[in-house]
């Protein structure tokens, strides 16, 4: 129940296109769904973020949906561009708590051919 | 806003040894910071959680005496890998919480070698 099923594995897109990863959860306490964007050596970078009351979350190129009733969010990246080639993380976080541990989907290597 | 660093950003050292990394929250309170494990084209293994002041809460299946952790103040924790041996070779990263907020910040992480 504390999963976060991520996919596709991998994905390529053509400069220009959208790019769409997506990710199922199990567990109705997760209450925050953070994206985050990393490059080979580099650590994850926080990109977009929502929270459940909303079903759509926009910021530039980066949109995140959310389906409270089908336990599922997804990232779109709109005109996407070869700069975005990196590895794209959805998580969740729990509700209450001091600590609210992000639980990591497996990851989706993203490559955008020019 | 929202920076943490770590140091070193790589480090090679031999088997037996012990190995510190610090991580930093350098424009904001963290008061928690959590340590995470990456394998290469893996997602991040959450290692432990560390709470300012307070003794870190390990995951499952990792073992404290190997994996030190202090967070001794609001922006700085230290990891100390204790009588590293190869397989603890691995990308460790640091994340950090400003205040009681949602949000996460990860450091740059810290490339482990153990010969």
């Amino acid at each position: 129940q504390q999963q976060v099923k991520q996919s596709p594995q991998s994905l390529i897109v053509q400069k220009g296109g959208i790019s769409i990863i997506n990710c199922a959860y199990e567990n109705t306490a997760f209450d925050y769904f953070p994206w985050y964007q990393q490059f080979p050596g580099k650590g994850p970078a926080l990109l977009i973020a929502i929270r459940p009351d909303v079903s759509e979350k926009k910021e530039g190129r980066f949109t995140i949906s959310f389906n409270k009733s089908a336990k599922q969010f997804s990232l779109h990246i709109m005109d996407s561009q070869p700069g975005d080639s990196a590895t794209y993380f959805c998580a969740a976080s729990p509700l209450g708590g001091a600590t609210n541990k992000l639980i990591f989907g497996t990851g989706t290597l993203l490559a955008v051919q020019p | 806003g929202a920076v943490v660093s770590q140091h070193p950003s790589r480090v090679i050292c031999k088997s037996g040894t012990s190995v510190k990394i610090e991580c930093r929250s350098l424009d904001f309170q963290a008061t928690t910071m959590f340590w995470y494990r990456q394998f290469p084209k893996k997602s991040l293994m959450l290692m432990a959680t560390s709470n300012e002041g307070s003794k870190a809460t390990y995951e499952q299946g990792v073992e404290k005496d190997k994996f030190l952790i202090n967070h001794a103040s609001l922006t700085l924790s230290t990891l100390t890998v204790t009588s590293a041996h190869p397989e603890d070779s691995s990308f460790y990263i640091c994340s950090a919480r400003p205040g009681l907020t949602y949000e996460q910040y990860f450091g740059p992480g810290t490339r482990l070698t153990v010969t």
